[in-house]
């Protein structure tokens, strides 16, 4: 069955603008987690979605927001970008939500440079 | 809050066995994850631990102590394709359901 799908793989912006990244879980997959990975930091939670609500949220500015649709495909949205903000945006989907057990299957990321 | 270490870097050679160790302070354990990731590449899921333990799975096994606030990594006959950066994850009732990743040890493998 098909993997964790996320799209674009590659991305370049210019500081101030906005970006919507786009993820799609595994078939049957309910919980979507978006993770930022960068040298310095590692992975840091962004947020997670289950069934269309925002179950949990990290550490990071409200510039960073998502979305879950009714398909359980997920966005996020990163507004007024800045330099600090270019990383490898990562989405794992899970058949339920992590707190209640379960494995998390990574898709292939999205490399965001700002410029 | 949380705190995941995890060593930097470590070097093995082919055929043999490596331990990569993993301690972890969290209020409110609820499970510990192991993610390998090659270079460009997502993660991608290795071993999970809730319970004390050894856990294998073929040439891998990840164990977990509980009260220590530790895990290893075994790795065993290494192939040149193991060397990769391994995470060492945690999740914590406090973070909810999010997981509370180490920085990685970064594996290299050589002949």
């Amino acid at each position: 069955k098909a993997g964790v799908t996320q799209t674009p793989r590659y991305l370049i912006k210019t500081r101030g603008q906005q970006v919507t990244l786009s993820c799609s879980p595994i078939s049957g997959h309910r919980s979507v987690s978006w993770y930022q990975q960068t040298p310095g930091q590692g992975l840091q939670f962004l947020f997670e979605y289950f069934s269309e609500t925002q179950r949990n949220k990290g550490n990071f500015p409200g510039r960073f927001s998502g979305r879950q649709f009714s398909n359980s495909r997920s966005e996020m949205n990163v507004s007024t970008l800045e330099l600090g903000d270019s990383a490898l945006y990562l989405c794992a989907s899970s058949r339920e939500s992590l707190g209640t057990g379960g494995e998390a299957f990574f898709g292939q990321g999205t490399r965001l440079t700002v410029v | 809050g949380q705190n995941i270490d995890q060593p930097t870097e470590m070097t093995a050679t082919e055929g043999a066995i490596v331990q990569i160790n993993c301690t972890y302070q969290t209020s409110g354990f609820n499970g510990l994850f192991w993610y390998q990731q090659h270079a460009g590449e997502a993660p991608t899921f290795l071993s999970y631990n809730v319970l004390d333990g050894l856990e294998e799975k073929g040439r891998f096994s990840s164990f977990l102590s509980r009260s220590k606030g530790y895990s290893y990594l075994l790795l065993k006959e290494l192939q040149m394709k193991d060397s990769a950066s391994y995470l060492c994850a945690v999740r914590d009732h406090q973070a909810g359901t999010a997981l509370i990743f180490g920085k990685g040890t970064t594996l290299s493998v050589s002949s």
